[in-house]
């Protein structure tokens, strides 16, 4: 089985410039969930879709973070304009359903450093 | 609230030795899950276990074994023969039911195994 698919793996870009991350679940799964992990730190919660639908956004810096998973799928995470305090580890998990005792799978993560 | 302490930031240890990480965690609620993650150099997440905090036994599998004790709030992660492929860093993470019942990392120890 196919695990989780994220890219780009690795990103580069100077502060103000916008940058987009992209994570496939793995097949069947209903929740998707996109987590920051900071160096030396364990991820954090920054956003959980079940299917289409927002569940916990209550993490996400709306001001400049956005996300999106249109057809319940794939979805996709925007940062627009980035910040140096944005450089961190991005990692997409999927799990089969939404509740506590469910297992989220993790991606192999996109490396952000901002310039 | 929610918390996961993992107070030993690093240790290393020599090839064949024992080694334990320790986990501590806060929660209100009874019903919670607790999980563990191991991140090699490669960055990605991998499960190893969850619990359940109706189930206090004790898992064995392979060289691995957790010890889950609620009198003390700890769910300490044994691997016994360390070997150079342990080195990585564990997460301990949290999930309640009710409340916010995001998944909540503790700060994660490297390990590193010395030939």
């Amino acid at each position: 089985e196919a695990g989780v698919a994220q890219s780009p793996r690795y990103k580069i870009i100077e502060k103000r410039q916008s940058v987009a991350f992209w994570c496939n679940p793995i097949s069947g799964h209903a929740t998707l969930y996109w987590y920051q992990q900071i160096l030396g730190q364990g991820p954090k919660l920054l956003i959980q879709f079940q299917n289409n639908g927002v569940v916990d956004d209550s993490q996400l810096p709306k001001d400049r973070f956005s996300a999106e998973r249109l057809k319940g799928v794939d979805s996709t995470l925007k940062i627009q304009p980035a910040k140096l305090e944005d450089s961190a580890v991005y990692l997409c998990a999927s799990s089969f359903w939404a509740g506590p005792q469910e297992t989220q799978y993790f991606g192999p993560g996109t490396r952000l450093l901002v310039l | 609230a929610q918390k996961v302490t993992q107070a030993q930031t690093e240790i290393s240890v020599v090839e064949k030795e024992d080694v334990t990480l320790d986990c501590v965690y806060e929660t209100r609620d009874t019903t919670y899950y607790l999980f563990w993650y191991k991140q090699p150099p490669s960055g990605e997440l991998v499960f190893l276990i969850r619990r359940n905090s109706f189930d206090e036994q004790n898992e064995i599998s392979g060289r691995y074994s957790w010890n889950f004790q609620k009198s003390t709030s700890s769910f300490n992660f044994t691997i016994t023969a360390s070997q150079v492929v342990d080195s990585a860093v564990y997460f301990c993470a949290l999930r309640s039911q009710g409340g916010s019942e995001k998944l909540v990392f503790g700060k994660g120890t490297k390990l590193t195994v010395n030939p």
